[in-house]
């Protein structure tokens, strides 16, 4: 399974557009993306998925380079309810449906 | 439609006891995980459960153990529990057979462990 890697922490204002990128240079041809957010004493929770070019739902768009080593989660107008752990996961091709987390990214949003 | 829920919320053991920690999978749904989240990381896969056996499993001792029932709730067993036992224990279930479209995995709020 590829391992990704995001930034420790990002820091950012209510209103603004956030960020955040995962590198995931060994992706499989059947390497789905995922991410989660999770809160303190929480389980995680599903926010986005794709395979590749820009997946968008009500609350994040993810946008995925052609070469998939990458992506970008992308938070529009965060709000301080948004202040969570966020984690990129590559995998899920077939029927393992096995999650590898890393440590995930802390968004702490400032009003 | 009631999503993953475990039980108990909170658990405290003491060193060398046995705790089960259960777990009802979403309506629907037939996989059911489980992980390990201590202090400040990120979920670790302790293994996963389809059509009652073991299918995957990470790299977790013998102590920890799982079943899972005909009606896809599972649970989770461990044995002369440790002080470094004491986590968050996550369960998350997903559609096996829709996979292959994708990987959407629904988790539960979790069971707190202390062991003291």
């Amino acid at each position: 399974l590829a391992k990704t890697t995001q930034p420790i922490s990002m820091d950012s204002y209510e209103g603004q557009e956030v960020n955040i990128t995962c590198s995931h240079n060994n992706i499989a041809t059947n390497d789905y993306i995922t991410w989660y957010q999770q809160f303190p004493s929480q389980g995680p929770r599903f926010i986005i998925q794709g395979y590749k070019t820009k997946v968008t739902n009500e609350v994040a768009s993810l946008f995925i380079p052609a070469d998939r080593k990458s992506s970008t989660l992308s938070l529009p107008r965060v709000s301080l309810s948004d202040t969570a752990v966020y984690y990129c996961l590559v995998g899920g091709g077939g029927a393992t449906n096995k999650l590898i987390f890393g440590t995930g990214t802390l968004l702490a949003v400032q009003p | 439609d009631a999503g993953v829920t475990q039980s108990p919320t909170h658990l405290i053991k003491t060193r060398g006891q046995q705790v089960t920690l259960r777990c009802s999978p979403k309506s629907g749904h037939d996989t059911v995980s489980w992980y390990q989240q201590a202090l400040g990381q990120g979920p670790q896969f302790i293994f996963q459960y389809y059509e009652e056996e073991e299918r995957q499993r990470g790299n977790f001792p013998d102590r920890f153990s799982g079943h899972q029932f005909p009606n896809y709730s599972s649970e989770l067993n461990v044995n002369a529990l440790l002080l470094g036992d004491s986590a968050l224990y996550l369960c998350a279930s997903s559609w096996r057979k829709g996979a292959p479209e994708g990987t959407e995995a629904f988790f539960g709020q979790g069971t707190r462990l202390t062991v003291v």
